[in-house]
């Protein structure tokens, strides 16, 4: 799987539009990037995966260039409750056999009033 | 449909103990893994079981960790003996049969070994 790289942590106000990049510029062509969000004590939970281009849903946006070496998360509008560590994750998303899902570090996002 | 579940939620051993964690994926998921976080560390894989057989369990920190899931159903992680530095969050996740990266996860279980 490829190896990703984003930034340790990042600060931020309510109201905010947040935009995290992640850097994976070893991203083969069947991998499929994903991003998950984890509040502590809890398990990692899915927020959004795209290939190419942009992908949007209830609660991010996610867009990736051309090249595909890097994404960007986006969270509109942050509250205090998306006070978490959010992880990308490179692999494939196909049929049959699969790699591993490895974690890198994640990005610690604070939201403060 | 019920989420990935884990039992227990927190266990508290002391060391030189067996400990046995217990992993229900979503129904119908092949794919379960295993992860760990140590604290203040990154979550860590530990092994991919696709059905009943372990695609990888190059994650197993030694001999000590035991992962099975007869029949493909739920999986069980048991330490034997425990030591100190096992202590740590351990997560299980479950995809659907070519559902690649969107995992879903359980709560996961906290090991504290004293």
């Amino acid at each position: 799987l490829a190896k990703t790289t984003q930034p340790i942590s990042m600060d931020s106000y309510e109201g905010q539009e947040v935009n995290i990049t992640c850097s994976h510029n070893n991203i083969a062509t069947n991998d499929y990037i994903t991003w998950y969000q984890q509040f502590p004590s809890q398990g990692p939970r899915f927020i959004i995966q795209g290939y190419k281009t942009k992908v949007t849903n209830e609660v991010a946006s996610l867009f990736i260039p051309a090249d595909r070496k890097s994404s960007t998360l986006s969270l509109p509008r942050v509250s205090l409750s998306d006070t978490a560590v959010y992880y990308c994750l490179v692999g494939a998303n196909y049929g049959g056999s699969q790699g591993n899902l490895i974690f890198g570090k994640g990005t610690k996002l604070s939201v403060k009033p | 449909e019920a989420g990935v579940t884990q039992f227990p939620s927190h266990s508290v051993i002391e060391k030189g103990q067996t400990v046995t964690l217990r992993c229900d994926p979503i129904s119908g998921h092949d794919n379960l893994y295993w992860y760990r976080r140590v604290m203040g560390k990154e979550i860590k894989f530990l092994l991919h079981f696709v059905k009943e057989s372990k695609q990888d369990e190059s994650g197993m920190p030694n001999n000590r960790f035991l992962a099975e899931r007869t029949g493909g159903t739920y999986s069980t992680l048991k330490v034997q003996p425990a030591e100190l530095e096992d202590s740590g969050v351990y997560f299980c996740a479950s995809t659907r049969p070519g559902g690649g990266t969107e995992a879903f996860f359980g709560q996961g279980t906290r090991l504290t070994v004293v």
